[in-house]
C-alpha cells in the first residue's frame, strides 16, 4: 500500500489554464504539506495544514490554493497557470508533536507539472 | 534565508568518507536530513532535536551544533547506494518556519 500518493503523475497544460494536483496519505497523520522543487532543484515549503487547518503558508501566489478535506486529503489547485509554475510538486505528511514538524516527513512520489 | 550547504557537489570512490555541512543564519530548533535519488521523492534520513545531538545508524551519522547554527552528516566507507542529492531541513526556533537547504549531490563511482 502506498503511503502518500498524488495525481497525476504528469501535468501538461498551456499558460492560462487552471489545474488541481490530489494527494492522499493512508498513514494516520494529522499534518501535510506541499512542496515545490524547481529546475535548480531547490525544495520550497508551499503550505502546511494540521487537522485541516492551514499552519503555514509561504509567500505563495494566492492563483495557488490549497484545500484539506479531512486529514487524509491535501490537494492543490493552482488557478491560471504561469511558465514559472513548471516545477515538480510533492505532497508529504508527517505527525505534528509539541507544535513543532519534528517528525519524519513521508513524501509522495510528485507531480511534475511543465506549462506551455 | 535558505541554509547553506557545503560542498555543493562531491565524488567519491567506494569506500571513501564524506562530510556535508549545513549552516543557517537563524538559531535551529530542529534539523532533518534526507536524501533524494534522481527522479524520486526525498527520503528522510535522521532527525537531530537538542544542540549537539549526534546520531546515526549504518555508517551515516549526523551532528547539530545549536550555537554554531550547523549541522553536519557524515557517510562513512560510502557506498554506491549513498548516491544522490542530500538535503538538510531545518526549523527555526520559534516559529513553524521550515526551511530546506541548497542541496549537496553525491556521486559515488565503483
Amino acid at each position: 500500500d502506498t503511503a502518500v500518493s498524488q495525481t497525476p503523475k504528469y501535468l501538461v497544460t498551456q499558460m492560462g489554464n487552471d489545474k488541481s494536483i490530489k494527494c492522499e496519505q493512508n498513514l494516520g497523520h494529522d499534518t501535510m504539506y506541499w512542496y515545490k522543487q524547481d529546475s535548480k532543484k531547490f525544495l520550497k515549503i508551499m503550505f502546511s495544514y494540521n487537522n485541516k487547518e492551514l499552519i503555514i503558508n509561504e509567500t505563495v501566489p494566492n492563483r495557488f490554493s490549497p484545500k484539506s478535506p479531512d486529514k487524509a486529503h491535501l490537494n492543490l489547485h493552482i488557478n491560471s497557470l504561469e511558465l514559472g509554475d513548471s516545477a515538480v510538486y510533492f505532497c508529504a505528511s508527517s505527525q505534528w508533536t509539541s507544535g513543532s514538524i519534528n517528525n519524519e516527513q513521508f513524501f509522495g512520489p510528485g507531480t511534475r507539472l511543465t506549462v506551455l | 534565508q535558505q541554509p547553506v550547504q557545503s560542498p555543493q557537489a562531491v565524488i567519491l570512490r567506494e569506500g571513501e568518507d564524506a562530510v556535508i555541512n549545513c549552516s543557517s543564519s537563524k538559531a535551529l530548533y530542529s534539523v532533518h536530513w534526507y536524501r533524494q535519488k534522481h527522479g524520486e521523492a526525498p527520503v528522510f534520513l535522521m532527525i537531530l532535536l537538542k544542540g549537539g545531538e549526534q546520531k546515526g545508524h549504518d555508517k551515516i551519522s549526523a551532528s547539530f551544533n545549536e550555537k554554531k547554527q550547523q549541522s553536519s552528516l557524515y557517510l562513512t566507507a560510502s557506498q554506491l547506494s549513498y548516491s544522490g542529492t542530500y538535503f538538510c531541513g531545518t526549523e527555526t526556533s520559534g516559529t513553524y518556519k521550515y526551511i530546506f537547504g541548497t542541496g549537496t549531490r553525491l556521486k559515488v563511482l565503483a
